[in-house]
Parts: C-alpha cells; sequence; structure tokens
C-alpha cells in the first residue's frame, strides 16, 4: 500500500529566506507526483507535476525534484513571501491507479 | 477561481438529515472524483467516475451516496450521517489518462451534529 509522509508538518520561516518542503512514498511504481497548495478552507491549487519519467520542474519561485527510486520528492520555494504562506501538499499517482495518494502536508507561514 | 465549482460551500446537517452536494466542471473533462479531508489526516479517496460509470469506491459506507447524470457534474447524497462524517469534501476533476493532473473545487466544509 501506497504511503506519502510530509517533513516537517510545519515550518516558520522570515520573508526572503529560501526553503525545502521534503515528501517521500513508499511504492517507487508511481505515474508521477504534483504539489499543490491549499489555502485555509479553500480547495487544492497544483503547483508542480512532475512524471515519473522527469527528474524536476520549475515554476518561477519554485522548484521540485523527483528521485523515483528513493522515493523523495524536494519543493524548493526560494526568496519566500508572506503570500506563500499555506499548506503544501504531496501526492503521488500509483501506477495502475487513477487516484492520488496525498501526504498529510506542510504548513508554511512566512513572516514579513 | 478554478474550473470547478461545488454548492453549498458550507453545510450544518443533523444525523437524521438527507442532503447533497453538488460539483460542477467546466473543463470538458470526462472525469470526476470525491475526497474527503479530515482533520490531521491525508486526503482520501472516495469515489471515481470515468465517463458518466462509477470505476472506484473506496470502501465507503453506504450513508454515502455519488450519482453522476454526465460527465459535468456529479453529486454526493448524505442521509444518517455520523459526527465523524465532519470535513471537506472536495470534487475533482481531469481527463482519463495517466499522465493528467486533477483540478479541484473550494470543497464543502460539512458539520454533523
Amino acid at each position: 500500500k501506497q504511503e506519502v509522509t510530509q517533513i516537517p508538518a510545519a515550518l516558520s520561516v522570515p520573508e526572503g529566506e529560501n526553503l525545502v518542503l521534503n515528501c517521500s512514498f513508499t511504492d517507487s511504481a508511481i505515474y508521477n507526483l504534483q504539489w499543490f497548495r491549499q489555502d485555509p478552507g479553500k480547495g487544492l491549487t497544483s503547483l508542480l507535476l512532475i512524471q515519473s519519467s522527469q527528474r524536476e520542474q520549475t515554476s518561477g519561485r519554485l522548484n521540485a525534484s523527483l528521485d523515483k527510486s528513493s522515493g523523495r520528492s524536494t519543493l524548493y520555494i526560494a526568496a519566500s513571501q508572506p503570500g506563500d504562506s499555506a499548506t503544501y501538499l504531496c501526492a503521488v499517482k500509483p501506477t495502475g491507479f487513477q487516484k492520488l495518494v496525498f501526504g498529510t502536508g506542510t504548513r508554511l507561514l512566512v513572516s514579513p | 477561481e478554478t474550473g470547478v465549482t461545488q454548492t453549498p460551500r458550507h453545510l450544518v446537517m443533523g444525523m437524521t438529515n438527507k442532503k447533497s452536494l453538488k460539483c460542477e466542471q467546466h473543463l470538458g473533462h470526462n472525469a470526476m472524483y470525491w475526497y474527503k479531508q479530515s482533520a490531521k489526516k491525508p486526503l482520501e479517496l472516495m469515489f471515481v467516475y470515468n465517463f458518466k460509470e462509477q470505476t472506484e469506491n473506496n470502501s465507503v459506507p453506504s450513508r454515502f451516496s455519488p450519482e453522476c447524470p454526465n460527465s459535468s457534474h456529479l453529486f454526493l447524497h448524505l442521509h444518517t450521517l455520523q459526527p465523524e462524517d465532519s470535513a471537506l469534501y472536495l470534487c475533482a476533476s481531469s481527463q482519463v489518462t495517466r499522465e493528467e493532473t486533477q483540478y479541484f473545487g473550494p470543497g464543502t466544509r460539512l458539520l454533523v451534529l
């Protein structure tokens, strides 16, 4: 059974810092891995999608890497801003399934 | 705002009530999903519909009854719920391919008294 773990559960940083969020998964048989952002009481917004054949994806200040063989992904946020404050969720799509398996998320607070 | 809308956004119901959650997607997708997000637990898939046909039921209790009349609409009918069913219910849609991402609605916050 696929399980996804995110560390840390919560993170508080001052504005301007670069930071790394970690995601690990137990089964390397995946189609892809995604990072989502969730604001309080809101739905999910997809940030980056990495296919199983890819190593990384970049969008603006965000960079996500994938090491499928070791079951790890990182989300790197450069020059953090207060608007980045949210919960960040990692999800994998297991091979042979249509569903996404989510981690419990990292709650990020960026202080001005 | 995404192309997936959900109504109502908030719902309070008693354990003997019957209510329905509605989801509509405006993205031309052919797959729709219901997820449950409880406090301090990962999002859990509940149901998957492809081309209006249910393809996955993740061992969901029968007090939750999904309905998908067409590829754009998805309902979740609720009856005799328990307080532990209180959660954020999220709808999502996608194309039926393994590469495609899922697009999520804003969710319905449900409180069962």
